[in-house]
């Protein structure tokens, strides 16, 4: 079975501190993402990743970085934490290639709260 | 722009009865089309998809989903509902397979 992980289920950061979400993914997939998911909006789309030290900008992306330096893990950095960044964020990963690729594979969430 | 409208927030069935949640989208072409399932405190699993062909679609844990294109739809079935179904069910269309686009979400309770 895919696995994704994510180095904590709950995290509770100040405002201002640097904050680092991991993710890791044991399946060898090319394709990784981070969304973040808050009630009434589903699931919005921070960055993704399609190869090593490759990244692409999703649907909200300010106040996010990721790295990612090796194939399996993709970190997910928020700079300077603001309390507007207290959500769910969910790490997912998915094969390259056709339409067998499609299925993303996510991990359980990280809950964040920005005091 | 891409939309994904699912327009229940929480729907509330007894167990035993039949349950469709509904899932419309906006998009010119034909997307590829999926429904997750979220348990409380759990990552999202998906149920089932549709890329092409046979328009309904089989899942698992008994659910099914069909795509009508005239509807821009692709509802969530399932004939019998269990309590175990208690959950967040997505609807995501995909532009392409690094684009998805998520519905809000629909809570489903289920009563014994």
């Amino acid at each position: 079975d895919v696995k994704v992980t994510q180095s904590s289920r709950y995290l509770v950061k100040r405002t201002g501190e640097k904050v680092f979400l991991e993710c890791v993914q044991d399946m060898d997939h090319e394709n990784m993402f981070w969304y973040r998911q808050d009630p009434g909006l589903g699931l919005r789309l921070i960055y993704f990743s399609y190869d090593v030290k490759m990244k692409e900008k999703g649907d909200i992306p300010e106040g996010y970085s990721v790295s990612r330096e090796k194939k399996e893990r993709f970190s997910l950095i928020l700079e300077s934490a603001s309390t507007n960044q207290t959500s769910m964020y969910l790490c997912a990963s998915r094969p390259s290639g056709g339409l067998s690729g499609g299925e993303q594979f996510f991990g359980p969430g990280t809950r964040l709260t920005v005091l | 722009a891409q939309s994904v409208t699912q327009p229940d927030i929480h729907i509330t069935v007894s167990e035993g009865a039949s349950l469709e949640l509904r899932c419309n989208y906006s998009y010119g072409a034909t997307p590829y089309l999926f429904w997750y399932v979220q348990s409380p405190g759990q990552g999202l699993q998906l149920l089932l998809k549709y890329f092409s062909g046979d328009t309904l679609v089989q899942g698992i844990k008994g659910f099914e989903a069909e795509f009508k294109r005239s509807q821009s739809s692709f509802n969530l079935r399932k004939p019998s509902v269990h309590w175990s179904d208690a959950a967040e069910y997505f609807c995501a269309v995909v532009l392409n397979f690094n684009k998805f686009y998520f519905g809000s979400g629909t809570k489903l309770n289920v009563k014994p």
